[in-house]
């Protein structure tokens, strides 16, 4: 067990829907990470924050956004959901948010199907 | 700019075999950071090891071993005597400095462990 916690881990939903995925980092790590994995294109980076900034962007879509709140938890929320969106989609922790220091811890991830 | 090629897309060994799991990556940075992660069935992505780039000793954890080799760009990863648990995708990653941003991650290995 990583610590971090996934909700929901199914989600099912239609075309242009919106839908939020939420994070909780593991007790005391400060970065919250998300990333996507498709089966085309592999692990995909979205979007980091840390202690409640966003730190670095990565190929997110403008449809899609994030937060992470004072209690350090994390949503993401995708919108206007279009079939290709479907994916598992990880969120991952760390201590410091550098990787010299301290390694990324993933949760269990959401398994998004967009029909 | 950084590559990791995971070439085997999927390996099968009989249960106590050795098996070796190649990771060839390519940066232009002199410091940079190697993982490894494993992601079995149910689908968490798991932390397995994190390596600098300043150190190329071997580590050895139980069955897993790493072999580091500067001079041929690898990270390679092996499992003494397998066992049907050790059935999984397992990812290698590479982390330049600057941030988790620029963790770039293989396609994966599938190791189907026969019993």
């Amino acid at each position: 067990d990583s610590g971090v916690t996934q909700t929901p881990k199914h989600l099912i939903t239609a075309t242009g829907q919106r839908v939020t995925l939420r994070c909780s980092p593991r007790s005391g790590d400060l970065s919250v990470y998300w990333y996507q994995q498709s089966l085309d294109q592999g692990l995909q980076f979205l979007i980091q924050y840390y202690n409640g900034e966003e730190r670095a962007k990565g190929n997110i879509l403008e449809r899609f956004s994030a937060q992470q709140f004072p209690d350090l938890h994390s949503e993401l929320n995708l919108s206007s959901l279009e079939l290709g969106d479907s994916a598992l989609y990880f969120c991952a922790s760390s201590q410091t948010g550098q990787p010299y220091n301290s390694p990324l811890h993933f949760g269990n991830g959401t398994r998004l199907t967009v029909t | 700019a950084q590559k990791v090629t995971q070439a085997q897309t999927e390996i099968s060994v009989v249960e106590k075999e050795d098996v070796t799991l190649d990771c060839v990556y390519e940066t232009r940075d002199t410091t940079y950071y190697l993982f490894w992660y494993k992601q079995p069935p149910s689908g968490e992505l798991v932390f397995l090891i994190r390596r600098n780039s300043f150190d190329e000793q071997n580590e050895i954890s139980g069955r897993y071993s790493w072999n580091f080799q500067k001079s041929t760009s690898s990270f390679n990863f092996t499992i003494t005597a397998s066992q049907v648990v050790d059935s999984a995708v397992y990812f290698c990653a590479l982390s330049e400095p600057g941030g988790y941003q620029k963790v770039t991650f293989g396609t994966g290995t599938k190791l189907q462990v026969i019993p």
